[in-house]
């Protein structure tokens, strides 16, 4: 079965330090997308960051990193020097092979970041 | 406008009412989809539309009734809701709705609350 696990519920960083939020995924398909979104309180789903399971080096988009653990199954998102807009829930997200419940993008319980000045 | 819009941006219908949910995507996308997000639950896919045919429908009772009148525009109609449909309503965009390579773009969401 396709799940993404996020283990950390809520999580506090103090401002301008790095953060890890955990994401494990299982499927068995070769072929697959990682995908992490932001959700501030406003509701929007904004996107961050994706990685695609043969890429062989672990994607970053300014502040945000992914570190991919494909023997692990992995996706942990990392975010560099904190600010307080960082606060918001995050949710980990995959997107198996198409021919695996037809590519649907299956996504985590999330995990609210709390950030402190 | 850039992006994904919807409207709007909240709604207060009783049982009985019908209304409306709009979606637009402004960024040259074949693929749209409607998404539930209840409270303390991950987000749920209701619909995806792929150049305006249905391509999946999740058993969503069908009160939800979507429409897809161009690869721009993508409507929720709701009728005779219950107060457990009351929910984050969000859509989407992608490229192409079976790569699992594509990212799908959110709009703002409607918030939905059913008396």
């Amino acid at each position: 079965a396709q799940k993404i696990t996020q283990t950390q519920p809520g999580m506090f960083v103090q401002e301008k330090e790095a953060v890890t939020l955990d994401c494990t995924y299982d499927t068995s398909d070769q072929s697959y997308g990682l995908f992490w979104y932001k959700q501030p309180s406003s509701g929007e789903m904004i996107f961050l960051i994706y990685q695609g399971s043969y890429d062989e080096q672990n994607a970053t988009e300014g502040r945000y990193s992914l570190n991919f653990q494909k023997a692990r199954k992995s996706a942990n998102l990392v975010i560099s020097a904190s600010q307080l807009g960082d606060s918001a829930m995050y949710f980990c997200a995959m997107r198996p092979n198409f021919y695996n419940q037809g590519g649907k993008l299956i996504f985590g319980q999330g995990t609210e970041l709390s950030v402190k000045p | 406008e850039t992006g994904v819009t919807q409207t709007p941006r909240h709604l207060v219908m009783g049982m009985t009412n019908k209304k409306s949910l709009k979606c637009e995507q402004h960024l040259g996308h074949n693929a749209m989809y409607w998404y539930k997000q209840s409270a303390k639950k991950p987000l749920e896919l209701m619909f995806v539309y792929s150049l305006e045919e249905r391509v999946e429908n999740n058993s969503v009772p069908s009160r939800f009734s979507p429409e897809c009148p161009n690869s721009s525009h993508l409507f929720l109609h709701l009728h005779t809701l219950q107060p457990e449909d009351s929910a984050l309503y969000l859509c989407a965009s992608s490229q192409d709705w079976w790569d699992h390579t594509d990212t799908q773009y959110f709009g703002p969401g409607t918030r939905l609350t059913v008396l």
